[in-house]
């Protein structure tokens, strides 16, 4: 494809509502990852995939986080009862496969939260 | 813990100056060290690894274990290169831990 596409690019939303975040990532890239990045810091991991599979979501900040991925496709974001601690930038990247390879990433939804 | 410190928020240097982008890593094992490179208005992108050893747009970066440091160097500063660059460290679960970044601004 021609490269990691997110959608929304902004997203403003009330505290206490529910969001859902989307990534596609390049056609045939295995690995998925997401970041959360918060103004003036640097990317904070939250979750990867192996296909359709998550082996750790340990990095997920709390459970009103979740990420679910189809095949080794379209991935979603979804934050439940958002807070104003939510508000960032959330960045998607996709890789060939897991380990060392080269992340590509999406622009990024910026996520405010009122 | 395995940290990634880039202790320069902000550098700013003349076109033609040398650069020097620093990072510090914290990591027990054998480390896997990127720079990611984001300029104006687009994706973030990988710069350079350290496994392939490779020079990209004249940047280089070597990593001291000893120092515990995977500096990026450039000898003379383009005034392309003005971006913010973030240092990145992959762990045992395929995790990158990145530095803060650091606002690299060439001036003219």
């Amino acid at each position: 494809g021609a490269g990691v596409s997110q959608s929304p690019s902004n997203k403003v939303t009330e505290k206490g509502k529910d969001v859902e975040l989307r990534c596609d990532p390049i056609s045939g890239h295995t690995a998925l990852y997401w970041y959360r990045q918060r103004l003036g810091q640097g990317l904070e991991f939250l979750i990867y995939f192996q296909g359709n599979s998550a082996p750790d979501k340990s990095g997920l900040p709390s459970d009103r986080f979740s990420a679910e991925r189809t095949g080794e496709s379209v991935s979603t974001l979804t934050i439940q009862r958002t807070q104003q601690e939510d508000s960032a930038v959330y960045l998607c990247a996709s890789s060939f496969e897991l380990g060392f390879y080269e992340q590509y990433f999406g622009p990024g939804t910026r996520l405010t939260v009122t | 813990a395995q940290r990634v410190t880039q202790p320069e928020k902000l550098l700013s240097v003349f076109k033609g100056a040398p650069v020097e982008l620093k990072c510090n890593y914290s990591y027990s094992g054998s480390p896997e060290l990127f720079w990611y490179v984001q300029y104006s208005r687009q994706r973030l992108q990988l710069l350079l690894r350290h496994i392939s050893r490779e020079s990209i747009k004249g940047f280089t970066a070597d990593l001291n274990k000893g120092e515990t440091s995977f500096h990026l160097k450039k000898p003379f500063a383009q005034e392309e290169d003005s971006a913010m660059y973030y240092c990145a460290l992959s762990g045992s679960n395929y995790q990158l831990i990145w530095g803060a970044g650091t606002k690299l601004i060439i001036k003219p």
